[in-house]
């Protein structure tokens, strides 16, 4: 089963907006969350990432919300540029030695002018 | 420049053969990683590699299988036993330095099995 459920699975947003991206997830055992980008036919960038010990990390126009009792994160993109049109995973770490990802299933962006 | 590489960008093969997949890191890295993304299903883990000569199954290794010769080299290679070869294959590295938590990913094999 899906250990990272993320919604929308498609987001269409105008210039300036905020998008907003949201991430849900049950093992309490997961001790990091990082949010991917990927353009078409790349591999993922890391863009951002959070510990659950805070519950903002903003870096530029990038803010990750963590709520840890709900076991919920997000990833808003304030002032959304066109540049910004991008597929993104959230993923979550087992708090093992192995390292593991655990990834949601993408959301599509599309930043219309 | 550091980075990962993966050879080739785009693959064609017959049904019922076997194709082998590159990955090669520069980063120093101790870990690697194999995924596979199809449209809608995000990336599903099918082998990693902590060490050297070690390498553990993932979520969806059935049809596939690795080796791990060199910490640089993590090669993937796609059996005729796997029933719907056709995806993006990606391959990740991480460092097992404690607290560094981040997976590097590589730009990706397009793989079409027809």
């Amino acid at each position: 089963q899906q250990q990272v459920k993320q919604s929308p699975q498609s987001l269409i947003v105008q210039k300036g907006g905020i998008s907003i991206i949201n991430c849900a997830y049950e093992n309490t055992a997961f001790d990091y969350f990082p949010w991917y980008q990927q353009f078409p036919g790349k591999g993922p960038a890391l863009l951002i990432a959070i510990r659950p010990d805070v519950s903002e990390k903003k870096e530029g126009r990038f803010t990750i919300s963590f709520n840890k009792s709900a076991k919920q994160f997000s990833l808003h993109i304030m002032d959304s540029q066109p540049g910004d049109s991008a597929t993104y995973f959230c993923a979550a770490r087992s708090g093992s030695w192995a390292n593991n990802l655990f990834f949601g299933t993408g959301t599509r962006l599309t930043v219309i002018p | 420049d550091g980075g990962i590489t993966q050879s080739p960008k785009y693959l064609f093969r017959k049904e019922g053969q076997n194709v082998t997949l590159s990955c090669e890191q520069n980063l120093n890295h101790d870990a690697m990683y194999w995924y596979r993304q199809d449209p809608g299903q995000g990336l599903r883990l099918i082998y990693y590699s902590q060490i050297v000569n070690d390498f553990q199954k993932g979520d969806i290794a059935e049809g596939y299988s690795v080796s791990r010769e060199k910490k640089e080299s993590f090669p993937l290679t796609v059996t005729s036993a796997q029933k719907n070869p056709t995806a993006f294959y990606l391959c990740a590295s991480s460092s097992r330095q404690a607290g560094s938590y981040e997976q590097y990913f590589g730009p990706g094999t397009r793989l079409t099995v027809t």
